[in-house]
């Protein structure tokens, strides 16, 4: 089993529509979740951390549930520029700053 | 801030040849990292340093050597370059988040594309 599993897409939505990404990981121990966005044939980078009680950025929400060892992403109001590569990241349990990475949710929205 | 620095972006290379992929950061992070990205498969940790002076294997450590000197640079050295190497490779850094409870985020370098033929 991969430590984290993303579907892998495509995800194409209207302009507009509401989307959702979700990841599984398999460590319990692990502390620390994060989304990052990864353009194409550019770096990943931070969209945003995620915390136990789940959190929002303007028409970004992010969930957590750790009994479920579960993690989502809440996309609203899906803009053209929202298009990209939507990377799961979950650290390593007892290893300073190894970050293990999902293959990616790739989302395409249409005009 | 120039943030992190990889150079070169692109690079083509025949089987066996040996280079360095550099890379530098300008933030004083404590933590750097090289991954390599492969279709399909997300990112894979290399080697990773949590201070100059120290570093240790990642997922995939086979055919690479790292050394940290300085604080700044993180060079990742491909010994005897193999089409299976053929890939992009990201250098990353971070800095300690102690006392938060949480990791840091990662800061990327552009990428350097890498051909092995």
């Amino acid at each position: 089993r991969k430590e984290v599993e993303q579907d892998p897409g495509p995800f194409n939505v209207p302009e507009g529509a509401t989307v959702a990404f979700n990841c599984t990981y398999s460590n319990s121990a692990s502390q620390s979740f994060f989304w990052y966005r990864q353009d194409c044939r550019k770096e990943p980078k931070l969209l945003m951390s995620v915390y136990s009680s789940g959190n929002e950025d303007g028409r970004f929400t992010a969930q957590l549930n750790r009994a479920s060892q579960y993690i989502s992403l809440l996309i609203r109001d899906s803009k053209l520029s929202d298009s990209a590569t939507y990377l799961c990241v979950v650290n390593r349990p007892g290893s300073a700053r190894q970050l293990t990475f999902g293959s990616g949710t790739q989302l395409t929205v249409l005009p | 801030n120039a943030g992190v620095t990889q150079t070169p972006k692109f690079q083509v290379l025949k089987t066996g040849q040996s280079m360095t992929l550099q890379c530098a950061q300008d933030m004083n992070h404590e933590y750097m990292s090289w991954y390599r990205q492969d279709p399909g498969m997300g990112l894979r940790l290399i080697h990773y340093s949590v201070g100059a002076g120290i570093t240790d294997q990642g997922e995939v450590p086979n055919g690479y050597n790292v050394s940290r000197s300085t604080t700044e640079d993180f060079p990742l050295r491909l010994l005897s370059a193999a089409p299976s190497q053929t890939s992009v490779y990201f250098c990353a850094s971070s800095y300690s988040s102690a006392g938060k409870g949480v990791d840091a985020e990662a800061f990327f370098g552009q990428g350097t594309r890498l051909t092995v033929v």
